[in-house]
């Protein structure tokens, strides 16, 4: 079956640690993308990637990081810098990023820094 | 400030009922898509729209994209419990990025 696979569905961590997001797909997609999601706003874009080892930044990338050594992988690391990482984390990818192309995304992960 | 505006934000009907979910955007958009979300889990894809006056039909779930394509309607017949959960109208507008209304919350009482 193809789809996105994230993990781990539930991550807790310390302040001051960096964390990383796990997102695989095997849709042969070129595009991903990370989007958080906190209650009553709706999905934010952190970053995305149009094609292997190219990725830009989206409207709330500060305190992110990603790579995109292979088409099928996108990790997301939190790092200590952003300053309210708790939340909902989505991960989509889609065939192409230009033009009208749906988006499939993964179960999410739920991160809880205490 | 949102680009696409959802309404209602929230939505309870007894089973049985139809309902209609609103998508509006103040811009031309280039493709709007229809997602449901179950809570703390991802996003289903439902449907795609693009051009203009458009209508696509899935089971009981109906979605429309009006002439102007800058707003779109989701309508359920005859609701039913597995039709809860919560509904997210997305968009492009010509570029890479996607735009998100901030969903409504569909509950349908047995």
């Amino acid at each position: 079956d193809g789809g996105i696979t994230q993990s781990p569905k539930y991550l807790f961590r310390k302040e001051g640690q960096n964390v990383t997001l796990s997102c695989e797909q095997n849709l042969n997609h070129d595009a991903m993308y990370w989007y958080r999601q906190d209650p009553g706003q709706g999905l934010r874009l952190i970053y995305y990637s149009q094609i292997v080892n190219d990725f830009q930044k989206g409207d709330i990338a500060e305190g992110y990081s990603v790579s995109r050594e292979k088409k099928e992988s996108f990790p997301l690391t939190v790092t200590s810098a952003q300053k309210n990482p708790t939340a909902f984390y989505l991960c989509a990818s889609s065939i192409g990023s230009r033009g009208s192309y749906e988006q499939y995304f993964g179960p999410g992960t739920r991160l809880t820094v205490t | 400030s949102q680009e696409l505006e959802q309404s209602p934000q929230s939505l309870i009907v007894q089973e049985g009922k139809n309902l209609t979910i609103n998508c509006t955007s103040s811009k031309t958009l280039y493709g709007l898509y229809w997602y449901k979300q179950k809570y703390g889990e991802g996003l289903i894809f439902l449907m795609m729209l693009q051009k203009g006056g458009e209508e696509k039909s899935h089971e009981k779930i109906t979605a429309k994209l009006d002439e102007k394509k800058q707003q779109s309607s989701l309508h359920i017949t005859a609701s039913q419990p597995s039709h809860a959960g919560i509904y997210l109208c997305g968009a492009t507008t010509g570029t890479y990025k996607y735009i998100f209304g901030t969903g409504t919350r569909l509950k349908v009482l047995a």
